[in-house]
């Protein structure tokens, strides 16, 4: 079985400023993609960056980074520069590889605010 | 190229209706999911498809039913209505395999409300 925690409810940032959003996962998969989405107040889902379980770096997309520490599984966002049009609601997601690609385990999410 | 679409938008049913959310990808993605989302919560895994003929089940399966006839369609039927099922239902579709093609594409979302 796979889990996904969120552990903050709720986040504040600056306008510019930098945020982490914290995200820990368990599994027995030995191979798993990481995934973050993005979910506005108009409700879509938005995939924001990928991070497969053996990739050697962290992955990266524009202002969006992943901090993955496997060993403390753990997949943290990093928004730099964070903007106004970033307020929203934040999930982490994990996925098994192949036979389990269709099954995605969601965390309850993070809601980021914004201020100007 | 649409993407996922889903129909209705937005639902109302009364306690012991049946109905049926479709949706539809022009991805030819193999894989194909729902989820629902009730208020403050994460996406949770109703059913899955890993191709046309194959489904299983997710983490809340009961009260739904799902076929995959094609790869473009898989609709979810709510069987009996009940309050419960109230919720924000989205349909998911991705390649499968491995790497970054595991990203699923969402659909818009339906809104039901079970009175």
């Amino acid at each position: 079985a796979q889990k996904i925690t969120q552990t903050q409810p709720g986040m504040f940032v600056q306008e510019k400023e930098a945020v982490t959003l914290d995200c820990t996962y368990d599994t027995s998969d030995q191979s798993y993609g990481l995934f973050w989405y993005k979910q506005p107040s108009s409700g879509e889902m938005i995939f924001l960056i990928y991070q497969g379980s053996y990739d050697e770096q962290n992955a990266t997309e524009g202002r969006y980074s992943l901090n993955f520490q496997k060993a403390r599984k753990s997949a943290n966002l990093v928004i730099s520069a964070s903007q106004l049009g970033d307020s929203a609601m934040y999930f982490c997601a994990m996925r098994g590889i192949n036979t389990n690609a269709g099954k995605s385990t969601f965390g309850d999410g993070t809601t980021l605010t914004v201020k100007p | 190229n649409a993407g996922v679409t889903q129909t209705p938008k937005f639902q109302v049913l009364k306690t012991g209706q049946s109905m049926t959310l479709q949706c539809a990808q022009d991805m030819n993605h193999e894989y194909m999911s729902w989820y629902r989302q009730d208020p403050g919560m994460g996406l949770r895994l109703i059913h899955y498809s890993v191709g046309a003929g194959i489904t299983d089940q997710g983490e809340v399966p009961n009260g739904y039913n799902v076929s995959r006839s094609t790869t473009e369609d898989f609709p979810l039927r709510l069987l009996s209505a009940a309050p419960s099922q109230t919720s924000v239902y989205f349909c998911a579709s991705n390649v499968g395999a491995s790497g970054r093609e595991e990203t699923q594409y969402f659909g818009p979302g339906t809104r039901l409300l079970v009175l």
